[in-house]
């Protein structure tokens, strides 16, 4: 059972332009969470998804971001016109419950977005 | 303010020592969770302490949790290099289940 997959790992943008970061969580687990990571910090959670539905989106940007868990494939990620403050490593997990239950999320190995 | 707070931000020990990790909260939770994180890597779930427990073991791992004092501490026995990484606390942020990390003590495990 292959853990969380996110790609790309590494992503390098020109200020402007725009950034897509892909999650496939585990086998089975239909909860995903995206989280930021500033250098130094711990993660700050941006947005919680089920299959076709935001379900928390109160950590994310209101300008810009936006995430979607479609039906079939990956979660996706997408900040449009990124700026040199969007540089961050991004994380995704997945868990099996989800709300209001008591579960592990297990985390991506991450994408690092770099804006030049 | 942060939910989770760790203390020491950064700690540095001899291999074969302990390292204790204090993480403190500010809210009522369900349960809390530690996690590890190489440098430059994805997070690793260690151990999961539920708010009706007060110390769970985990190979060389110990977790107490203290809910009238709203703080926990991660015990790593008999340390080793590969120890080396950042620990970070998680609470529950309500029932959605998104999890509030602290900063994180950073540890080094000196061969």
């Amino acid at each position: 059972n292959a853990g969380v997959m996110q790609n790309p790992r590494h992503l390098v943008r020109r200020r402007g332009q725009e950034a897509r970061l892909r999650c496939s969580p585990m086998k089975g687990h239909s909860h995903v969470y995206w989280y930021r990571q500033l250098p130094e910090e711990g993660l700050k959670f941006m947005v919680y998804l089920q299959k076709e539905n935001i379900i928390d989106e109160s950590g994310m940007p209101k300008e810009r971001f936006s995430a979607e868990f479609p039906k079939e494939g990956p979660s996706i990620l997408r900040i449009q016109q990124v700026v040199r403050g969007d540089s961050a490593a991004y994380f995704c997990a997945s868990s099996t419950l989800g709300q209001g239950s008591t579960d592990t999320q297990y985390f991506g190995p991450g994408t690092r977005l770099t804006v030049l | 303010s942060q939910q989770g707070e760790e203390d020491p931000q950064a700690l540095s020990i001899q291999e074969g020592e302990n390292a204790t990790m204090n993480c403190s909260y500010k809210t009522s939770i369900n349960n809390l969770q530690w996690y590890r994180q190489n440098s430059g890597r994805g997070l690793v779930h260690l151990i999961l302490i539920r708010s009706n427990e007060r110390e769970k073991h985990s190979g060389r791992l110990r977790v107490t949790l203290d809910t009238s004092k709203k703080s926990s501490s991660l015990l790593i026995t008999a340390s080793r290099a590969a120890d080396t990484a950042s620990y970070f606390c998680a609470t529950e942020k309500g029932s959605q289940g998104n999890l509030i990390f602290g900063k994180g003590t950073k540890l080094s495990v000196k061969p």
